[in-house]
């Protein structure tokens, strides 16, 4: 299995560009989620799924849209980047294992928006 | 907004001390997970932990969830260059979706040999 994949590595992005970061995940769970992360803020929630079809908000939705439209793909679609957006994003996975909720993260996209 | 509190945000420890960071949330956690990111990675599990009172041991890390459920330890003996890193704890609030976390803002640690 490869796990928890994210298309690009690295970004640069002008400010008003838009982009989509790509998460893929082959292990079949049902829970996906994006997260940012800024220095010294963690790692803050911007949108999660519960399961093909199913989204919805975390901490900081502005400015990010979400769709699954497969158990497989999260994509998080920046509309219209802005510098605030500059971060590193994680795109995580996780099921139910007997009431264990194991997240799963990629390995990361480096967002710079200029 | 934050709704699980992490403490210190920094700690720096010579190779052999002990280390421990601590969690709080302000509202009681169906359960609480820990994480490891070293410098450059990504976030892994740790461990979760459920029950009351819970203490959980991995080799020289003991993890403890406190008897309200609304704080968490994690304790590191005889620290090693090799747990350099950040350790975030998370949890999903009563009534949240349980894929749904919360993540403190972590704990950096440094070792020095």
């Amino acid at each position: 299995n490869a796990g928890v994949t994210q298309t690009p590595k690295f970004q640069v992005l002008k400010t008003g560009q838009s982009m989509t970061l790509q998460c893929a995940q082959d292990m079949n769970h049902e829970y996906m989620s994006w997260y940012r992360q800024d220095p010294g803020m963690g790692l803050r929630l911007i949108h999660y799924s519960v399961g093909a079809g199913i989204t919805d908000q975390g901490e900081v939705p502005n400015g990010y849209n979400v769709s699954r439209s497969t158990t497989e793909d999260f994509p998080l679609r920046l509309l219209s980047a802005a510098p605030s957006q500059t971060s590193v994003y994680f795109c995580a996975s996780s099921y139910s294992r007997a009431g264990t909720y194991e997240q799963y993260f990629g390995p990361g996209t480096r967002l710079t928006v200029t | 907004g934050q709704q699980v509190m992490q403490i210190p945000q920094y700690q720096h420890v010579q190779e052999g001390e002990d280390f421990t960071t601590y969690c709080n949330s302000s509202t009681t956690l169906s359960n609480i997970q820990w994480y490891k990111q070293r410098p450059g990675g990504h976030p892994v599990f740790l461990i979760q932990l459920v029950k009351s009172g819970e203490v959980k041991k991995q080799k020289r890390l003991t993890f403890q969830f406190g008897e309200a459920k609304k704080n968490s330890s994690l304790h590191i003996t005889a620290t090693q260059t090799t747990d350099v890193g950040t350790y975030f704890c998370a949890g999903p609030t009563r009534g949240s979706t349980l894929g749904r976390l919360y993540f403190g803002r972590g704990t950096q640690l440094t070792v020095w040999p």
